[in-house]
């Protein structure tokens, strides 16, 4: 069965920090790979997504995400954060052959100003 | 444009009670399906259906049943609630199945079983 990994589980950072969350999948085939958040209180949202091509996607807000295939890879990037990133962020992977997402386990970005 | 919704916003319900969520959308999708959050756990699939009539299980669907009857609504059924089922729901939809349809997510349903 298909498995994502996300090795963050909190974290804390000040305004103006970089950030960079982890996503690992476990499936070998072709994949389409999603990053979604969830603002304290609302419902989650498409941050960005990678079906094929570049593998450096740019998303809302200024975060972007590498897909590394030989690595499993999706990581979450931001070069500088704001308190407004405060938020729960989601990594989704779809295999080509199934019609839902199967979500990683939640990284909550914490941004103290 | 309302976009996806869900009825109820929260609900506590006693061991054995039963209840049914409702989801709505209004962007005409065929796809819709039923998710679970539980904390460290991310959001596991329950049931989804890929048009009116249908319905097919997901990843955890013990203890819960869908119904498709009207395009527009995915109903959620609880017939007898355990406490293993606290938990938020969220419903979400796609036009389609394939790999560039969105799912948009509705606002969720914060259910305690007690």
């Amino acid at each position: 069965a298909q498995s994502v990994s996300q090795h963050n589980h909190h974290v804390i950072l000040s305004e103006a920090a970089s950030l960079e969350l982890g996503c690992n999948y476990s499936y070998g085939g072709t994949v389409n790979l999603f990053w979604y958040v969830q603002y304290p209180g609302q419902h989650l949202q498409l941050l960005l997504k990678y079906f094929s091509g570049d593998p450096l996607v740019k998303g809302i807000k200024g975060f972007e995400a590498e897909f590394i295939k030989s690595k499993f890879s999706f990581n979450l990037r931001k070069p500088s954060v704001q308190w407004s990133d405060t938020a729960e962020y989601f990594c989704a992977v779809r295999d080509t052959g199934r019609r839902a997402l199967t979500f990683g386990s939640g990284t909550r970005l914490q941004v103290q100003p | 444009n309302a976009g996806v919704t869900q009825t109820p916003k929260f609900r506590v319900l006693k061991t054995g009670q039963s209840m049914t969520l409702l989801c709505a959308q209004d962007m005409n999708h065929e796809y819709m399906y039923w998710y679970r959050q539980d904390p460290g756990m991310g959001l596991r699939l329950i049931h989804y259906s890929v048009g009116e009539g249908t319905t097919a299980k997901g990843e955890v669907p013990d203890g819960y049943n869908v119904s498709r009857l009207k395009k527009q609504n995915f109903l959620l059924g609880l017939e007898s609630a355990a406490p293993s089922q606290t938990s938020v729901y969220f419903c979400a939809s796609s036009q389609g199945g394939g790999s560039y349809n969105e799912q948009f997510f509705g606002p969720g349903t914060r259910l305690t079983v007690l």
